[in-house]
């Protein structure tokens, strides 16, 4: 079984640019999250799916990032402009439903200069 | 709000050493709980789950149990490898909230 993918792996851009990363969970799953995860800290959580339909995005900074997942499988999150604060990996995870275990994706790690 | 806390922060252990990893949270009213581990650039691999009304779970060497009434979660590595040697991470879901523990970082030295 294929696990979840995400692209870029790494990406480097200039404060004020904008960036998008792209997910595709296991097949199957209903449920995409997006986590933030600054070096040393544990994984905090930015938007997550049901589906197409978000479920909570109480911790996505809303002025500047922005998260889609048009036709229930893969999604994307768009950070416009970005800020030095912004660094860090990004995980994606997936799970087939509410509750269940998630699986994450290896994540991509940007640098904002 | 819930709080989930790993301590230590850092641990060495001897290899083939038995050892335990611990997660508190301050809210008992969670749907389940979860154990990852993560190497160094990467993603977060998922080890065990526990649900609310199971008390423990194994998968090989590894143990988990859960204490709902006391805000505590074990993870309970038997005869430690180097291969072993990674950060492990708590997480916790309580409604549709996720909440991440900072991990501890495990050295088993040869």
């Amino acid at each position: 079984e294929a696990g979840v993918a995400q692209s870029p792996r790494y990406k480097i851009i200039e404060k004020r640019q904008s960036v998008a990363f792209w997910c595709n969970p296991i097949s199957g799953h209903a449920t995409l999250y997006w986590y933030q995860q600054i070096l040393g800290q544990g994984p905090k959580l930015l938007i997550q799916f049901q589906n197409n339909g978000v479920v909570d995005d109480s911790q996505l900074p809303k002025d500047r990032f922005s998260a889609e997942r048009l036709k229930g499988v893969d999604s994307t999150l768009k950070i416009q402009p970005a800020k030095l604060e912004d660094s860090a990996v990004y995980l994606c995870a997936s799970s087939q439903g509410l509750g269940a275990a998630q699986y994450f994706g290896p994540g991509t790690r940007l640098t904002v200069t | 709000k819930q709080e989930v806390t790993q301590i230590p922060a850092a641990l060495s252990v001897p290899e083939g050493e038995n050892l335990v990893l611990n997660c508190s949270f301050t809210d008992s009213a969670i749907y389940n709980l979860q154990w990852f581990r993560q190497d160094p650039g990467k993603g977060l691999t998922s080890l065990l789950l526990i649900q609310s009304s199971q008390r423990e779970q194994t998968s090989g060497r590894l143990n988990a149990s859960l204490d709902k009434s006391s805000g505590r979660s074990t993870l309970y590595i038997a005869a430690s490898q180097p291969g072993d040697s990674a950060t492990y991470l708590c997480a916790l879901s309580s409604g549709n909230q996720f909440y991440f523990g900072t991990g501890t970082s495990l050295t088993v030295i040869p």
